[in-house]
């Protein structure tokens, strides 16, 4: 079992929808979590970070852990076509990002 | 204020030789990490590298190895490479433990 699972996708949704990608993970010794968006041939960029149980919202972008639930989120509301990109969840174990394998949003104008 | 910069784009070698890809870090930032991110395998750890030392490395063999110079910036190399080696290299620094900042990637391609 990977220390992090997130679904591949492709999710397609129309533009405007909310989008909600998830990530769960079995490491309780997980401190930060973070949501990256990644463009085609295009390294990482960081959206957002937390690290503590609740909610975190930033424009457009909420981001949601449980850590009762070993269960992330983030919501991306009115979803525009330049939001189509691979976005990655990803954890810390000290000094080391644990990815999940990132989730392919495909956002239809 | 620049991100983080990594060279060259793209490299093509072949099976046995060596790879060297180079990494410049945000200013200010003394951590600079390697992940590979092959087809279908997401991004995995290679090598935590800070103020000079490797600190941590993935579950990589160890004809992977780098350095970091003085300015920070960092050095990767694969020796006798495979062609399951092919992959985009990617390149973050941070000034504190949390969040890495990604450089655009250098694509090795082992034929």
């Amino acid at each position: 079992q990977k220390e992090v699972e997130q679904d591949p996708g492709p999710l397609s949704v129309p533009e405007g929808a909310i989008v909600s990608l998830n990530c769960t993970y079995s490491n309780s010794a997980f401190q930060y979590f973070m949501w990256y968006r990644q463009y085609s041939r295009k390294g990482p960029e960081l959206l957002m970070y937390t690290y503590s149980s609740g909610n975190k919202e930033d424009g457009r972008f909420t981001a949601q852990v449980d850590k009762s639930s070993k269960y992330i989120s983030l919501f991306i509301r009115d979803s525009q076509p330049s939001d189509s990109a691979t976005y990655l969840c990803a954890m810390t174990e000290g000094n080391k990002l644990v990815f999940g394998a990132g989730t392919i949003l495909r956002v239809k104008s | 204020e620049a991100g983080v910069t990594q060279s060259p784009t793209h490299l093509i070698k072949t099976r046995g030789q060596q790879a060297t890809l180079r990494c410049s870090p945000i200013s200010g930032h003394t951590s600079v990490y390697w992940y590979q991110q092959a087809l279908g395998l997401g991004l995995q750890f290679l090598l935590w590298y800070d103020e000079g030392e490797e600190r941590n490395r993935g579950n990589f063999p160890p004809r992977f190895s780098g350095r970091q110079f003085p300015n920070y910036s960092s050095e990767l190399n694969v020796n006798a490479l495979e062609l399951e080696d092919s992959a985009l290299y990617l390149c973050a620094s941070s000034l504190a433990l949390v969040a890495g900042y990604f450089g655009p990637g250098t694509r090795l391609t082992v034929t």
